[in-house]
């Protein structure tokens, strides 16, 4: 059974641009979270999609934004990139409601 | 205020020993709990889940709840080098989203 896919691994962006980030659950999950983790500030939750509709939000600006395709597939997406956006986004799925989640490799993202 | 706290460590214990991992939440809606593995440089990997007040045993790992008292354990039996890693504990209720410790990072000397 393949697991949690994100495409790309690796980014590097300038201060400004914008940025597409994909996921792509384990088949049969029809819940995709997206998490920001930086040395300080840990794993912080960004946004949770089940059957193409956001459920939670957490505490990001609305450059931060989100959408999730009736495959399951999740995209995520940062505009005006800034410095403090550098971090590895990660990507988790699950069946839904409090199961277990599991996580993609993660997309590494530097604004310079 | 943090809603699920861990001792950021680090902890450090010898080959062989058992290392011991706490964590508290302070949500009583909580219904889901689990241990993940972080190597350095790697995503989270899920170790262990526990739903129920108990202990939870997988191997050389054991999970314990306590509702009661809002805290998950993770005890890590005969340690080995490989299991120097950051653990994080993370807590779910219902449709809500997972919420995350900050990670204790533990490292197993030889």
């Amino acid at each position: 059974k393949a697991g949690v896919t994100q495409t790309p691994r690796y980014l590097i962006k300038t201060r400004g641009q914008q940025v597409t980030l994909s996921c792509s659950p384990i088949s049969g999950h029809r819940s995709v979270s997206w998490y920001q983790q930086t040395p300080g500030q840990g794993l912080q939750f960004l946004f949770e999609y089940f059957s193409e509709t956001q459920r939670n939000k957490g505490n990001f600006p609305g450059r931060f934004s989100g959408r999730q395709f009736s495959n399951s597939r999740s995209e995520m997406n940062v505009s005006t990139l800034e410095l403090g956006d550098s971090a590895l986004y990660l990507c988790a799925s699950s069946m839904g409601g409090a199961t277990e989640a599991f996580f993609g490799q993660g997309t590494r993202l530097t604004v310079v | 205020q943090k809603e699920v706290e861990q001792n950021s460590g680090p902890l450090s214990v010898p080959e062989g020993a058992i290392a011991s991992l706490n964590c508290t939440y302070s949500d009583r809606g909580s219904q889901s709990f689990f241990w993940y593995r972080q190597y350095s440089g790697k995503s989270p990997e899920l170790i262990m889940s526990i739903y129920s007040n108990g202990d939870k045993e997988d191997g050389r790992f054991t999970a314990q709840l306590n509702k009661a008292s809002q805290y998950v354990s993770l005890l890590i039996r005969d340690s080995q080098p490989s299991d120097s890693a950051t653990y994080l504990c993370a807590a779910q209720s219902g449709g809500n989203d997972m919420r995350f410790g900050a990670g204790t990072r533990l490292t197993v000397k030889p």
